[in-house]
Formats: structure tokens, sequence, C-alpha cells
């Protein structure tokens, strides 16, 4: 059974360019969650999906950031525009639900210059 | 901010000793603490479940404790093999929906 899959791997862009992630979760999923993962630290939440439903977003920094799940599958995750400080590993999970166990997909390493 | 926090940052043991990662949390109220493993360049995959009335729980060589009254966990690795090297993350859950992380271990293994 495939895992989580996660593009692209690795993202180099300069500041103030836009950029977007695509996560597709495990099949049968409906929970899917976005993360971000500084240098040496443990991963926090941006955003946590019920089927298309964002149903927790609140330390997402709606400014710049944007994430769709149109269908209830896959996912997009979008900064315009990206800042210095973007800069980290953006990691996506997925859950049969939200109360069982969540699977993370490989990351994307976003680096902005 | 970060209410798990977790000891030592890093270790470098070598092959085929044993070692014990630390963790604290001051989560309230306590659901369950889970353990994940992650390589390098890839995301953190489960070792192990602990709900608060567990003390125990293994899973091969990785061998988790739990002591809610003192809101202290370790995991203890036997045996240690390279392919251990990785960093281990405490990861302390309210419900099953917010998970609060720690910092991490980053162990090294050296041959």
């Amino acid at each position: 059974e495939a895992g989580v899959v996660q593009s692209p791997r690795y993202k180099i862009i300069e500041k103030k360019q836009p950029v977007a992630f695509w996560c597709n979760p495990i099949s049968g999923h409906n929970t899917l969650y976005w993360y971000r993962q500084n240098l040496g630290q443990g991963p926090e939440l941006l955003i946590r999906y019920e089927n298309e439903e964002a149903v927790d977003d609140s330390q997402l920094p709606k400014d710049r950031f944007s994430a769709e799940r149109l269908k209830g599958v896959d996912s997009t995750l979008k900064i315009q525009p990206a800042e210095l400080g973007d800069s980290a590993v953006y990691l996506c999970a997925s859950s049969l639900l939200s109360v069982t166990e969540q699977f993370f997909g490989p990351g994307t390493r976003l680096t902005v210059l | 901010k970060n209410q798990v926090e977790q000891s030592p940052q890093s270790l470098i043991i070598l092959e085929g000793k044993n070692c014990t990662l630390q963790c604290n949390y001051t989560v309230s109220p306590f659901s369950n603490l889970r353990w994940y493993k992650q390589d390098t360049g890839r995301g953190p995959v489960s070792l192990t479940i602990m709900t608060f009335s567990e003390n125990t729980k293994s899973n091969g060589r990785y061998t988790a404790t739990l002591d809610a009254d003192t809101k202290q966990s370790s995991l203890h690795i036997t045996a240690s093999q390279l392919s251990d090297s990785a960093s281990y993350i405490c990861v302390v859950s309210i419900g099953n929906e917010k998970l609060t992380f720690g910092t991490g271990t980053r162990l090294t293994i050296i041959p």
C-alpha cells in the first residue's frame, strides 16, 4: 500500500516568489494534516482537514498561506509571497479518522533565498 | 511555550550499546504519548503509542515507559544498530487530534 505522497521533495525559490506543495494521502484516509518543521524542531500543525473541510487552521498564517482540499482527497498548500523565514520542511500526514494514527509523508524541503 | 521537553538534544553512542532518551511534558489533559523515529529527509514514523494507563510498551528493540504521575516518559533502545541513527520525537496528544511535538533527540550510532 502506498504511503503519503508529497511533491516536490525539494524546492528553492527567491523571496517574494510563490510556491505550492502537493500531498496525496493514503487511500481512504479522511483526515489530512499539513505541518511545518523548522530545523532542529518538532513539527507544528498548520491546518487539519476532515474530508474537504478545514476544521483547524488556527496556526495557518492566513496573510500569505492558503490550502485547499477540494475533493477531499489530495491537497495543496501555497505560500504567496514567500519570506526567508518560511524555509522549513513541510510535512503532510493523513489518518483514517481524526482519532486514529497519523502517517507522515517524506516532506518538502523549502529553501527561500 | 513548548510543553514537551526532550533530553538530551543529541547523543552519540557505539554500535551495540544501549541508550535511553527522556521526555518531560506538561500537556494537560493528557490522552496518549507517542514516540516517533524520523530518519534524515523522511517523515516521522510511529514507534510506540501509550495511553495514560499504560506504563510500558515495546516494539522490538525499542521500549517506552510512561509515568503519568511525574509526566515523564523514556525510550530505551537495546543493542543499537547503525540504522537507529535518527531523530526521536516525543509527542503528547489531547485526544488524537491535537498533537504537541517535542524538539527531538538526535541519535547517532557509530561503528
